[in-house]
């Protein structure tokens, strides 16, 4: 069981706005801003989207962004296109471990 | 270009051993914490280890503690995660993962080594 809560899908047509949730506490999301979102094709290794809730990499597409409200962070693909089809993940650093918590995936499908 | 390259995975059999290598290049290796993570199909991404840039500071999941030991050769520029008594609750893919130096969030991650405890 994972320490973050994520919707196990969420799917849009191309050109569309998808939003991501997800759901910790105090000892993680609420507490720091060191949520980050990695986006995952299947056979290959995470690449990080998001970071510190809302900076973006360089290289990152802009029509990624984030966001964070309370113990809830939330990632939104405007503009959805076929290659953002991938499992998404959040991760925070917690208190408890002393590192990274991870939320269990969110598979985004393009319609 | 920053790169990653995990080594050492392969079948073992519970209660065995196995040594994970993480050969990095393209950035200043002593100059950045590091940190393994492993998925499995189940339980999606776990956390495993970090390591500061020097060694001198060490953290682990509590479910490996006392069995696994992440160490880093500097010179080198080489992680490593020595893994004993193992589990098949320890069968995944193992990523290693550089750590952003002004944040807390893995930046770049290597392809991943598959480890599989069975008899």
């Amino acid at each position: 069981q994972s320490a973050l809560s994520q919707p196990a899908s969420v799917s849009g047509s191309p050109g569309q706005s998808i939003t991501i949730s997800c759901t910790g506490t105090t000892s993680d999301v609420a507490g720091y801003n060191y949520v980050s979102w990695y986006q995952q094709h299947p056979g290959k290794a995470p690449k990080l989207v998001i970071s510190d809730v809302s900076n973006r990499p360089s290289g990152v597409s802009n029509r990624f962004s984030g966001y964070k409200s309370g113990n809830t962070a939330s990632l939104t693909i405007s503009g959805l296109q076929a290659e953002d089809e991938a499992d998404y993940y959040c991760s925070s650093y917690s208190s408890t471990s002393a590192r990274y918590v991870f939320g269990p995936g969110t598979k985004v499908t393009v319609l | 270009e920053v790169q990653l390259v995990e080594s050492g995975g392969g079948l073992v059999q519970p209660g065995g051993s196995l040594r994970l290598s993480c050969a990095a290049s393209g950035f200043l290796f002593s100059k950045y914490w590091m940190t393994w993570v492993r998925q499995t199909p189940g339980k999606g991404l776990e956390w495993v280890a970090t390591i500061k840039q020097d060694g001198s500071e060490r953290s682990y999941v509590d479910s490996v503690k006392g069995r696994f030991t992440i160490s880093r050769d500097n010179a080198k520029n080489t992680l490593h995660l020595q893994m004993n008594r193992l589990t098949a609750e320890d069968t995944a893919v193992y990523y290693c993962g550089r750590e952003d130096v002004s944040s807390v969030t893995v930046d770049y991650w290597g392809q991943g080594t598959l480890v599989p405890v069975s008899p």
